[in-house]
């Protein structure tokens, strides 16, 4: 089993749509990590957050430390979201090195 | 642009060679980070440097693998006598501060092929 889990691995939504990708990991963390990467490998971090909730524009992402568990939400939701969505996790004694899910596809079509 | 940058951006070796790949972290950033990342997969840790120090190395780092930062800036990753299975995206990031918890800024990355 994996350290950190995401679900689901393909995500095909309607421009306008409310998304949800979920996260769980199983590991004690300092920060969780939600981060974006675009076809052609670049990745830019989206959020990092130890608790509660963090909201950007349309992208809101919140964490659940008793459950062990984070949700990134996209609202209306747009073509040029389209991308892969990583969830990772920094460790407490890992040192801030990063531990990643395989990621989910999100596809957003107009 | 002062973001993280990576070079070369491809290389397409046969297998057996020997190749070398360079990062040059955001300025001033302390922390610097190589990842290996395969089709269809997250990224894996390989290995960390606080300034000039490797500070840790995942076990996926074999003995062909070895990275250095002899400044504390710049930093390289050279694989030795590659196999088709060191085909991957090797990402590299850095992140600022020397404790606590940072926000990691990624280069495009160096895709390998070995033939």
């Amino acid at each position: 089993k994996n350290e950190v889990e995401q679900s689901p691995q393909n995500l095909t939504a309607q421009e306008g749509e409310f998304i949800t990708i979920n996260c769980s990991y199983s590991v004690g963390i300092s920060a969780l990590h939600w981060l974006q990467q675009h076809p052609g490998g670049g990745i830019v971090s989206l959020f990092m957050l130890s608790s509660g909730k963090k909201k950007h524009g349309r992208l809101i992402a919140t964490i659940n430390i008793q459950e062990k568990h984070s949700s990134l939400h996209i609202t209306a939701s747009h073509p040029r979201d389209s991308a892969v969505y990583i969830c990772a996790v920094s460790g407490e004694t890992s040192g801030s090195r990063l531990t990643f899910g395989e990621g989910t596809q999100l596809t957003v079509n107009p | 642009d002062t973001g993280v940058s990576q070079n070369p951006r491809h290389k397409i070796t046969k297998r057996g060679q020997n190749v070398t790949f360079r990062c040059d972290p955001i300025s001033e950033h302390n922390r610097l980070y190589w990842y290996r990342q395969t089709l269809g997969q997250g990224p894996e840790f390989l290995t960390y440097f606080q300034n000039e120090a490797q500070l840790e190395k995942s076990r996926l780092l074999s003995d062909r693998f070895s990275a250095e930062r002899p400044k504390g800036s710049f930093s390289t990753l050279e694989i030795q006598r590659t196999e088709q299975g060191d085909s991957a995206m090797y990402l590299c990031a850095s992140s600022p501060g020397s404790v606590g918890r940072r926000t990691q800024y990624f280069g495009p990355g160096t895709r390998l092929t070995v033939l």
